[in-house]
């Protein structure tokens, strides 16, 4: 299947500064990317969805300004945890969409804000 | 909403027993159903898929059945293997975003 990486695969942060995480597609263009965020012993719940050069669409309850998301290429999408909070403290899976149906997951980033 | 309800786990079972993790949705229309497993420090891989009612998914020996009247998508296999431990993600797929279950940690005793 499809390969999609993410960097870094763990931060440890202070409160108050900001993360990125990269999530890159390596074989194939994903026209859509999806970020979720997993915490322990739950489901993953859906972030936000983006889609290449437009903003990406926020589910409700994500904060927009807080989780900044920019999907600059085919195969690669950022997201930006701004002024982190211990609160943000969680697991952040990503995946791009090669065609309809098909998702390919990233191994995920484990956040600790300190 | 959508909505997606699995086995609580973690199950722990011996080699070549057989298994089982239960599945149950609640969607509008008729939504696409997956199952993701999720290896210690990878990233969720499909493991097999059905997109309509009384299609079975299988893969690696695993099956699935789309039950509509039942609303349900259980998992099973027949003889596990040490090499299955992993969590497994129940899934389905309405209009346009995938919906997870919490998952099931699965493990298998030599």
């Amino acid at each position: 299947g499809a390969v999609v990486s993410q960097h870094p695969s763990r931060v440890i942060c202070k409160s108050g500064t900001s993360v990125k995480i990269e999530c890159r597609s390596l074989d194939f263009q994903a026209t859509t990317m999806f970020w979720y965020r997993q915490f322990p012993k739950k489901s993953l719940m859906l972030m936000a969805t983006s889609n290449e050069g437009s903003k990406a669409t926020y589910e409700q309850g994500v904060e927009k300004d807080k989780f900044l998301i920019n999907h600059a290429s085919l195969t690669l999408s950022t997201l930006t945890v701004t002024s982190a909070h211990p609160e943000d403290s969680s697991f952040y899976i990503c995946s791009g969409e090669a065609s309809y149906n098909e998702q390919f997951f990233g191994p995920g980033t484990r956040l600790t804000v300190l | 909403g959508d909505s997606v309800t699995q086995m609580e786990g973690p199950v722990t079972l011996s080699e070549e027993a057989f298994l089982t993790i239960n599945c149950t949705y609640t969607a509008t229309g008729y939504p696409s159903l997956f199952w993701y497993v999720q290896y210690p420090g990878e990233g969720l891989q499909l493991l097999l898929k059905a997109t309509k009612a009384d299609d079975k998914g299988s893969n690696k020996g695993f099956e699935a059945t789309y039950r509509k009247e039942t609303t349900s998508f259980h998992l099973e296999k027949g003889s596990v293997q040490v090499s299955d431990s992993a969590v497994y993600f129940c899934a389905l797929r309405g209009a346009q975003k995938l919906v997870f279950g919490q998952g099931t940690r699965l493990t298998i005793n030599p």
